[in-house]
């Protein structure tokens, strides 16, 4: 398993400007992802995050927009830049290990 | 586009009974299934995975998947009001993209 630390766990921040997610993980892992979760919907998937190389965007989501660093195998952040009051959800980071996807506590984010 | 499709519920049992949740895909491409269970405010938990054709066991949990169906179910035995959450289905990984369903609210009655 692993065991991921994201912060910050939450935050209110004013239309305009932007916020930085962080997430850490115990181990070294090649694959973590961004997702971000609506009240009452399901995991949309952001973008995966590898190691050394570019993030790859889902449908809707553009790098201005979230852009993500990936410095090593353990650690990746996701911005959410010039913020909207329809950024305001939950973000998820998560991390696989061994087929399977476990996931930081998330960042909710309230946008004014 | 991949789906993976649940019931959203609520789903409602008392305590003590077998609840009984359920999910369906759409790629049978798909080779790994997910459980996660996830309370209110949290992050999604992973109750259990499985891979083969059949059932596979884990205390009072029982994951049950039908390949030929793109059928995926948890049984959750002697049910608890500490399981009341949204249980939320996946398939894919690897190499493959994780698709998320939309999660079944399960409400256990004490």
């Amino acid at each position: 398993s692993a065991v991921i630390s994201q912060k910050p766990s939450r935050d209110i921040c004013q239309r305009g400007t932007s916020l930085t997610i962080q997430c850490q993980v115990d181990s070294q892992v090649t694959m973590m992802f961004w997702y971000r979760q609506q009240p009452g919907q399901s995991l949309t998937l952001i973008a995966t995050a590898n190691q050394g190389s570019e993030a790859t965007y889902e449908s809707g989501f553009v790098i201005d927009k979230f852009p993500i660093s990936r410095p090593n195998l353990t650690f990746s952040t996701l911005t959410v830049s010039n913020m909207s009051p329809e950024d305001s959800s939950i973000y998820l980071c998560s991390a696989e290990v061994k087929n399977i996807q476990y996931f930081g506590a998330g960042t909710r984010l309230s946008v004014l | 586009q991949k789906e993976v499709e649940q019931n959203s519920g609520p789903l409602s049992v008392p305590e003590g009974a077998i609840a009984s949740l359920n999910c369906t895909y759409s790629d049978r491409g798909s080779q790994s299934f997910f459980w996660y269970r996830q309370y209110s405010g949290k992050s999604p938990e992973l109750i259990m995975f499985i891979y083969s054709n059949g059932d596979k066991e884990d205390g009072r949990f029982t994951a049950q998947l039908n390949k030929a169906s793109q059928y995926v179910s948890l049984l959750i035995r002697d049910s608890q009001p500490s399981d009341s959450a949204t249980y939320l289905c996946a398939a894919g990984g690897g190499y493959q993209k994780v698709t998320f369903g939309i999660g079944t609210k399960l409400q256990v009655i004490p």
